[in-house]
């Protein structure tokens, strides 16, 4: 099973700052089959970022995916107040699927 | 438009089985596959498994495999979870999405299911 460790756990941030989260992999995961996704409380996960850096259809351009291998980043450029949320990557290119743990962005 | 309407909110108690539907409309259901996802109280996503609403083909993560069956009726464009053998662990949101290659960009509203004796 492929084990997806996203850092930070948590991150205090201001509205308009830049932020990246990371997720790591515990072995090498296919580009193709990598995402990002957003959950707000008491809400379902929204897809955000497939195939390591599509971005789904709607989301706003300050959202960006790169990596490959076993490292993978999720940039937010100009955080906006709607973007204080969880984050969460996951493969989907290896049986189980698997999600990170989750990065959680507050406001600072 | 894509949606998927699941079932209400279920108590249910320890040993005792839950059937969860997830009702589609707006796209030709078979087309696509319905991934289940659940989410204990203040936890993470974890992924429980797929079905292929065209054949019925299926994988499941392995700490539910052997209590959980993924079903499809395509004349009603609904699928469904069934998990037996409940634990106070199985405690969490429900979420049923619609896959695409992987990729879950339709998801359901959640169902919420409490394990308690």
């Amino acid at each position: 099973e492929i084990v997806l460790t996203q850092s930070p756990g948590t991150l205090s941030l201001s509205p308009g700052e830049r932020v990246t989260l990371s997720c790591r992999a515990s072995q090498s995961v296919s580009s193709t089959f990598f995402a990002w996704y957003q959950q707000k409380l008491g809400q379902a996960p929204r897809l955000l970022i497939y195939g390591s850096s599509s971005r789904a259809t709607g989301i706003p351009d300050r959202f960006s995916g790169s990596g490959s291998g076993t490292d993978f980043t999720l940039t937010i450029n100009r955080l906006e107040p709607e973007d204080f949320a969880v984050y969460y990557c996951q493969q989907y290119g290896s049986s189980p699927w698997t999600f990170g743990q989750g990065t959680r962005v507050e406001i600072k | 438009q894509v949606q998927l309407v699941q079932s209400g909110a279920e108590v249910k108690q320890p040993g005792a089985s839950l059937k969860v539907s997830c009702k589609t409309s707006g796209y030709i259901f078979t087309n696509y596959y319905i991934s289940w996802v659940r989410q204990a109280p203040g936890q993470g996503l974890e992924w429980m498994g797929w079905i292929s609403a065209y054949n019925g083909q299926t994988d499941f993560a392995r700490k539910v495999q052997g209590r959980v069956t993924l079903t499809t009726d395509a004349s009603t464009s609904t699928a469904y979870l069934e998990l037996r053998s409940l634990r106070s662990d199985d405690t969490a949101i429900y979420y049923c999405a619609r896959v695409d290659a992987g990729i879950a960009e339709y998801w359901g509203q959640g169902t919420l299911v409490t394990v308690s004796s």
